[in-house]
């Protein structure tokens, strides 16, 4: 069982908007520890999506937004797009664990 | 543009050692101030951090591995590696090189190798 819990699946159709939750406690995202998303579409390696809680790297398009408060972050994707059906992880710092850790994975389906 | 490649033996005995590396392209692996890393994935399943080593040479492993792992560097290879000794069918997974940008708890995967698929059996 992860340390982050996501929720294990989502779906919205084409042009809608969708969030994935990212349950922590206050070890982890409660403790001030930042949040990263990343995408992993069918086998590829992940992608780096969102750092730092709510930053883009160059090239992710702006449907794509991060946000936290207190234990918990989400990751939204507005405007749904078919190549967007992916697994989404969020990953943290665990200070009781001594270790980085990431969500169980979130697969959105377009439908 | 970084490019990093693991390369190792696909197939390992139970109770062997597993040993990968990961090549980096396109920069000095000893220059920059970043966190070289080892991820698995289970078939299936989602992402488990193993452990770093920071450009200086120290390491970090996830407490849960923390007994059976070794990672290394070796820059005049411009190459780290990843050791997980006495290995059961449970360490079978498809195993990711990346790089760790950051510092310490606040740190971000922004490069990624392609992964390699290890499979404990007899």
């Amino acid at each position: 069982q992860s340390v982050l819990t996501q929720p294990p699946s989502v779906s919205g159709a084409p042009g809608q908007r969708v969030t994935i939750s990212c349950t922590g406690s206050s070890s982890n995202i409660g403790a001030g520890y930042d949040v990263y998303w990343y995408q992993q579409l069918p086998g590829t390696a992940p992608k780096l999506l969102i750092y730092g809680n709510s930053n883009r790297p160059s090239g992710v398009p702006d449907r794509f937004s991060g946000s936290k408060s207190g234990t918990s972050a989400s990751l939204a994707i507005s405007g749904l797009q078919a190549e967007d059906e992916a697994d989404y992880y969020c990953q943290s710092y665990d200070s009781s664990l001594s270790a980085l850790v990431f969500g169980g994975g979130t697969k959105l389906t377009v439908l | 543009q970084v490019q990093l490649q693991e390369s190792g033996p696909g197939l390992v005995k139970p109770s062997q050692t597993l040993s990968l590396t990961c090549t980096v392209s396109g920069g000095s692996i000893s220059s920059g101030s970043y966190y070289w890393s080892w991820i698995r994935q289970p078939a299936g399943k989602g992402l488990e951090w193993i452990g770093r080593i920071y450009t200086s040479g120290s390491t970090n492993y996830n407490p849960s591995l923390k007994s059976r792992v070794t990672i290394s560097v070796d820059t005049s290879k411009n190459h780290f590696s990843l050791k997980l000794s006495s290995v059961t069918a449970a360490d079978t997974a498809v195993y990711y090189c990346a790089r760790g940008l950051g510092w310490s708890g606040y740190l971000r995967f922004d490069y990624w190798g392609q992964g390699t698929l290890v499979t404990v059996s007899s």
